[in-house]
């Protein structure tokens, strides 16, 4: 069974510092997204990652894919109140099907 | 476009109750999911369809069925509804098996 664990859980930081999410696992993956739900919506697709090392940036989001596509982590530079919600990683597996493996998520609230 | 829309937003049942959830997209995708996410946990998948007239099962299916007979709708079914089913539920549609999932808003679901 492949599994993907998110780090940390819970993140309570104030405006303007800086963070990084980590979605791990010991499986390899074909692809990696990263999705953000904010309260009462479904998620929202941030980005895909497919090649082991690529780097992508959204704005003050960088979004990095393990060589070995094993792991992915998304960090955010000064971080501010907009970016509070819930982040989540989701890799399609090994199956071929298109199914997506969730991590729990993390947590961020971004304090003013 | 409406995108992928879910009925009802809130609904309570007593144990042994049956009940459909109702998903519909309008962006003439392939494949359509079933969700349900809980607190820590992440988003786990029900069931999931590739097309018209087919329907998989997916991480945790027991206790609920599926019908995909028209594209743009998939149907959750709850024969007997139990507790353990209390959760939010999403529904989500893809044009293909590694094109980006859209997600509905969720259905929140309570059983007593």
């Amino acid at each position: 069974t492949q599994l993907l664990e998110q780090s940390p859980q819970f993140l309570s930081i104030q405006e303007g510092e800086n963070l990084t999410v980590y979605c791990n696992s010991s499986s390899v993956f074909s692809s990696l997204q990263w999705y953000r739900q904010e309260p009462g919506e479904g998620p929202v697709l941030l980005v895909t990652v497919v090649t082991g090392g690529e780097v992508k940036k959204l704005k003050r989001l960088t979004f990095q894919f393990g060589d070995a596509r094993k792991d992915s982590s998304l960090h955010i530079t000064a971080a501010q109140p907009g970016d509070t919600g819930l982040y989540l990683c989701a890799g399609n597996g090994s199956s071929n099907t298109g199914k997506l493996i969730f991590g729990q998520g993390t947590t961020l609230q971004v304090k003013p | 476009n409406a995108g992928v829309t879910q009925t009802p937003k809130f609904r309570v049942l007593k144990t042994g109750q049956s009940m459909t959830l109702l998903c519909a997209q309008d962006m003439n995708h392939e494949y359509m999911y079933w969700y349900r996410q809980d607190p820590g946990m992440g988003l786990r998948l029900i069931h999931y369809s590739v097309g018209e007239g087919t329907t998989a099962k997916g991480e945790v299916p027991d206790g609920y069925n599926v019908s995909r007979l028209k594209k743009q709708n998939f149907l959750l079914g709850l024969e007997s509804a139990a507790p353990s089913q209390t959760s939010v539920y999403f529904c989500a549609s893809s044009l293909g098996r590694y094109n980006e999932q859209f997600f509905g808003p969720g259905t929140r679901l309570t059983v007593l």
